[in-house]
């Protein structure tokens, strides 16, 4: 399978604890996208990466997250100190950038802290 | 399999019969945009992509029209079958696709066969 890769696709911990989240993109793809989506809502932009720069990262994005593409590759999504609220699906895409706004979507990890 | 939209706006259609499902976008500056369909338990699948100097684009059993007018956005599809069941949504973006896609709330299609 060629395409985006997520995990843990379910993660179930408790509130407080951190989580990390794992994202494998298209191989050629340069570019690498968050977006967390809760049940009934369209997937809404965290921050993304161009090769191992971050470029953007949304204000929905507090100091409890963070990620990283250390070799431009794949990405790691860490959220601290979890809390209830984070609970939702995390959507990792990538893309190639040429100019064309197409994302190929991961599965997603789905976080339910208790 | 994982609910996706529990919520959301919904549209029962026969099968057999032309699904349209409306998305009205928030920024005028947009200019390129993307419907997306996401299965339960699935990330958002493309469908179609159209720029702003288009007003129409056609794929295979689907269209989508843009009206910049009113920012609105239409996805047209055409003898729908039970596997197009599924949550759709529209997503904006500027500069060609060089900002981060903007997604809409969605609607959920269903298909009565």
């Amino acid at each position: 399978d060629t395409g985006v890769s997520q995990n843990p696709r379910h993660k179930i911990t408790k509130r407080g604890q951190n989580v990390t989240f794992r994202c494998d993109p298209i191989s050629e793809h340069n570019r690498l996208y968050w977006y967390r989506q809760t049940l009934g809502q369209g997937p809404e932009f965290l921050t993304y990466f161009q090769n191992e720069a971050q470029l953007e990262k949304s204000r929905l994005l507090s100091d409890r997250f963070s990620a990283e593409r250390p070799k431009g590759s794949f990405s790691t999504l860490e959220i601290q100190r979890t809390e209830q609220g984070d609970s939702a699906m995390y959507l990792c895409a990538s893309s190639l950038f040429s100019g064309e706004g197409e994302l190929f979507f991961g599965e997603g990890s789905r976080l339910t802290v208790l | 399999g994982e609910n996706v939209g529990l919520h959301l706006p919904t549209l029962s259609v026969q099968e057999g019969d032309n699904s349209i499902i409306n998305c009205a976008y928030s920024n005028s500056a947009s200019d390129y945009f993307i419907w997306y369909k996401q299965e339960s338990g699935k990330g958002p699948q493309f469908i179609i992509d159209i720029r702003s100097n288009m007003d129409k684009r056609q794929g295979q059993r689907v269209t989508v029209l843009l009206n910049k007018t009113v920012k609105h956005l239409s996805l047209q599809i055409a003898a729908t079958q039970p596997g197009d069941s599924a949550v759709y949504f529209c997503a904006e973006t500027l500069n060609s696709g060089n900002t981060p896609l903007v997604f809409g709330k969605g609607t959920r299609l269903s298909v009565i066969a």
